[in-house]
């Protein structure tokens, strides 16, 4: 178990570029979490994957945002023509589900800034 | 699921145990309790759930009031490195595949000062 991974750990782009994330959960999870954190605030849930389909999108996800799970392992989410609102804190969780409790394991993010 | 209110910041001493409240006055029966804490820059980090009873693992102890109404998140000596911001989140059990995000509040900023 090495932990959720998640890259770039940092990314600058200028405003109307696309910047696709990169999250790897833990080995066997079968539940995907992306949450957006900016500063001074708790994460927000933007989306979730159980197993490769993608169940569930917040308002918060616009439709320059997209993610992906193609094989139910690693998950990829991109932004489009990205705008300095965007700027924020991205959140990768994975889980097991089974039975009543799971627990979520957070990667350590991925901080963009748009100039 | 249920909101939270927790206190904005505190302070605890090197070594001391801190205890960090959290009202959750409105609990369903089927929602539990759970703690995560996210140090500077760093992505959350589980600490412990429960539903009802007292629980503890090697990183806190979890208090439960009898009518669930509110909770307390002790580490019991803690370290500078406890210095982070503690969320408490009331979730609901997984009956049925549901959603199952975590909603965050603000949370407790813990200082440890030595």
């Amino acid at each position: 178990d090495t932990g959720v991974s998640q890259n770039p750990r940092h990314k600058i782009t200028k405003r109307g570029q696309n910047v696709t994330f990169r999250c790897d959960p833990i080995s066997e999870h079968n539940r995907l979490y992306w949450y957006r954190q900016t500063l001074g605030q708790g994460p927000e849930f933007l989306t979730y994957f159980q197993n490769e389909a993608q169940l569930e999108k917040s308002r918060l996800l616009s439709d320059r945002f997209s993610a992906e799970r193609p094989k139910g392992s690693f998950s990829t989410l991109e932004i489009q023509r990205t705008e300095q609102g965007d700027s924020a804190m991205y959140l990768c969780a994975s889980t097991h589900l089974a039975g009543l409790t799971d627990t979520q394991y957070f990667g350590p993010g991925t901080r963009l800034t748009v100039l | 699921d249920a909101k939270t209110t927790q206190p904005p910041s505190m302070d605890c001493a090197e070594g001391r145990a801190a205890n960090l409240p959290c009202n959750h006055s409105t609990i369903s029966g089927n929602e539990y309790v759970y703690w995560y804490r996210q140090i500077h820059s760093q992505g959350p980090q589980y600490i412990i759930h429960g539903l009802k009873n007292n629980e503890t693992n090697e990183m806190a102890s979890l208090i439960i009031t009898e009518d669930r109404k509110s909770s307390t998140l002790i580490l019991p000596h803690a370290t500078l490195r406890d210095t982070a911001v503690y969320y408490c989140i009331v979730r609901v059990a997984n009956y049925g595949g549901s959603q199952g995000n975590l909603i965050f509040g603000k949370g407790t900023k813990l200082s440890v000062k030595p």
